[in-house]
């Protein structure tokens, strides 16, 4: 059965630092793999899906088969990027998998 | 934001009483889909729709049903509600499918006393 792992329920990181949050899966089929984002008092929105290779708000994911990765990177912290970030499987369509989500809060 | 309004937006009950939460949308989108968040479990898939009488299970189906006779609505009932569904319910939208993007409702904080 598909299942996306967030191992970081919380990560802390200092603002202007590089921040990692990190997303492994499993599913024996092609991914397709997205992370959402869910700002304080706002509705749960996408932030970016891996097949459009997109960067977003300065955050990119590269799909890394090899590993079953999808880890969500920004070289340079800012305080608006404190939210909660949920990794996402689609698999099998049209179901979406969530992992447990990572709340990032960044430190001024 | 997508046209998705979920309604109640709270509501408290008690155990053993049926609840109904209703998912509407002004988008014509074919999928609709019904998901829990809880602490530690992030979102999980209880119901999905493809399409007007269309439906099936998620992972934490039981003691939920779904209807959905229109295209724009959407409802979840819990038939006798428990305390283990004490959660909050976030419908979504998508005109293809999860692979493409999910639009989200605001959701519902459920409480079952």
């Amino acid at each position: 059965a598909q299942r996306v792992t967030q191992p970081e329920k919380l990560l802390s990181v200092f603002k202007g630092a590089p921040v990692e949050l990190k997303c492994n899966y499993s599913y024996s089929g092609s991914p397709e793999l997205f992370w959402y984002v869910q700002y304080s008092r706002q509705r749960l929105q996408l932030l970016l899906r891996h097949i459009s290779r997109e960067s977003i708000k300065g955050f990119t994911a590269d799909l890394n088969k090899g590993e079953t990765s999808f880890h969500l990177k920004k070289p340079f912290a800012q305080e608006e990027d404190s939210a909660m970030y949920y990794c996402a499987l689609s698999a099998p369509e049209p179901k979406l998998t969530f992992g447990t989500g990572t709340r990032l809060t960044i430190i001024p | 934001d997508a046209g998705i309004t979920q309604s109640p937006r709270h509501k408290v009950t008690e155990t053993g009483t049926p609840v109904t939460l209703r998912c509407h949308q002004t988008e014509n989108h074919r999928y609709m889909y019904w998901y829990r968040q809880d602490p530690g479990h992030g979102l999980r898939l209880i119901h999905y729709s493809y399409g007007v009488k269309d439906t099936d299970k998620g992972e934490v189906s039981d003691g939920y049903s779904v209807s959905r006779s229109k295209t724009e609505d959407f409802l979840l009932t819990l038939e006798s509600a428990t305390s283990s569904q004490t959660s909050v319910y976030f419908c979504a939208i998508s005109p293809t499918g999860t692979n493409e993007k999910l639009f989200f409702g605001s959701g519902t904080q459920l409480s079952v006393l």
